[in-house]
Parts: structure tokens; sequence; C-alpha cells
């Protein structure tokens, strides 16, 4: 049990294109979800983290407006990049916890490069 | 301040014991966990210490010591498959998670 998903695993898009991420929990209400980005060779950074039905709350240096969080249900969490810029590129976690557990349960990433 | 301190990176030989340390100081304490993560993968979850002592999980253990914000992950019977960075992560009282920059680990037959 605890399965989460991401789609997609890889994306590539241009330089000012919008990308949306999806982040699912298959076999679980998550009750809260959290975006981590990873660039090569680093570890893990906290983007934000959001609630069922309410706004997320971003981590400092995260750009609210260019890093868009949707929690809109207990098992689905969208992160849109706005306006993508190379520097953008990097891989792209998602983690859920359901209203018990201690645990979080990550999906696969997805890898993302902005040319 | 919050930060967790684990070494960068440790070698060790296939089918020895290695020692993993991490310290921390986060604004209060709701557990401590160790992740593997191999290259261009999502973390995977190792272990969960919330009180002082050792927990055993086949050939990985945790320990936490509270009062000394101290904890170690020991790998015995090392495989090469267990080549992968490992981070420690601490649960502060809101309910993140602190993360340390994880410690590479290269196992040499």
């Amino acid at each position: 049990g605890a399965v989460v998903s991401q789609h997609p695993s890889r994306v590539i898009c241009k330089s000012g294109t919008s990308v949306k991420i999806e982040c699912r929990s298959l076999d679980f209400q998550a009750t809260t979800m959290f975006w981590y980005r990873q660039f090569p060779k680093q570890s893990l950074m906290l983007m934000a983290t959001s609630n069922e039905g309410s706004k997320a709350t971003y981590e400092q240096g995260v750009e609210k407006d260019k890093f868009l969080i949707n929690h809109a249900s207990l098992t689905l969490s969208t992160l849109t990049v706005t306006s993508a810029h190379p520097e953008d590129s990097s891989f792209y976690i998602c983690s859920a916890r359901g209203h018990r557990d201690y645990e979080q349960y990550f999906g696969p990433g997805t890898r993302l490069t902005v040319t | 301040g919050q930060n967790i301190d684990q070494p960068t990176e440790m070698t060790a030989t296939e089918g020895a014991i290695v020692q993993i340390n991490c310290t921390y100081q986060t604004s209060g304490f709701n557990g401590l966990f160790w992740y593997q993560q191999h290259a261009g993968e999502a973390p995977t979850f190792l272990s969960y210490n919330v009180l002082d002592g050792l927990e055993e999980k086949g050939r990985f253990s945790s320990f936490l010591s509270r009062s000394k914000g101290y904890s170690y992950l020991l790998l015995k019977e090392l495989q090469m498959k267990d080549s992968a960075s490992y981070l420690c992560a601490v649960e502060n009282s809101n309910y993140q998670l602190i993360w340390g920059a994880g410690t590479k680990l290269i196992i040499k037959p």
C-alpha cells in the first residue's frame, strides 16, 4: 500500500512555457503533500507544503507565482512551473502523508529539462 | 537555525559493516528518518526513530539519542547494491522534514 505516482516522469519544454506536474496518492488519502526539488548531487530541497483544500505554504526563496501548487483533493496535488527557464531544470519530487502516518511516501519524481 | 550534519561520502568494502552518523539541531523534534536514494531516483524509506535506542530491521539498524541530537544508520553485510546516498531527515514541531545533504556510500568489492 501507500503508493504515490507522478506524471509525467520526464518532460522537456521550451523556455517561457508552462509545465504541469501531477502527484497522486493511489491507495490512501493524502492530507498533506510536499513538493521537493533536487539539483544534481544535492539533497532534497522542500519547496512547499500543501494541505487539501487550503493554500500551499511556500519555503523562503520559492516564488509562489512561479511555482503554482494546487491540492484540490485528498489524492491529487499539482505543481505548475510557469514561464519556465533553463535554471528551473531539475528533478521534482512529491511526497504525501496520510492523516495518521508519520512516514512520507515519495513519488518517483519528474525530470524537467527546459531548453 | 536548523541544520542536519552528516558526512559527505564514505567508502566501505563488500561484506563489511558501515556506520553513517547524523547530528541535528531543529526547532522541535517529532522523529528522525533515514532514506536511501539511488542516483536519479526518489528516496525510499529505511527507518524511523522517535524514541531513544536502536531499531533493527534486517541488515539495517538505526540509533537515536535525542539528548545528544544524534543518530546513526548501521548497515551490515554490505552488498554492492547498497551503494547509494543515505539521507537523514528530522521532522520538526511544524511537521516539516529537515533534510541532511546526504552521505554518498561507495561499496568496493
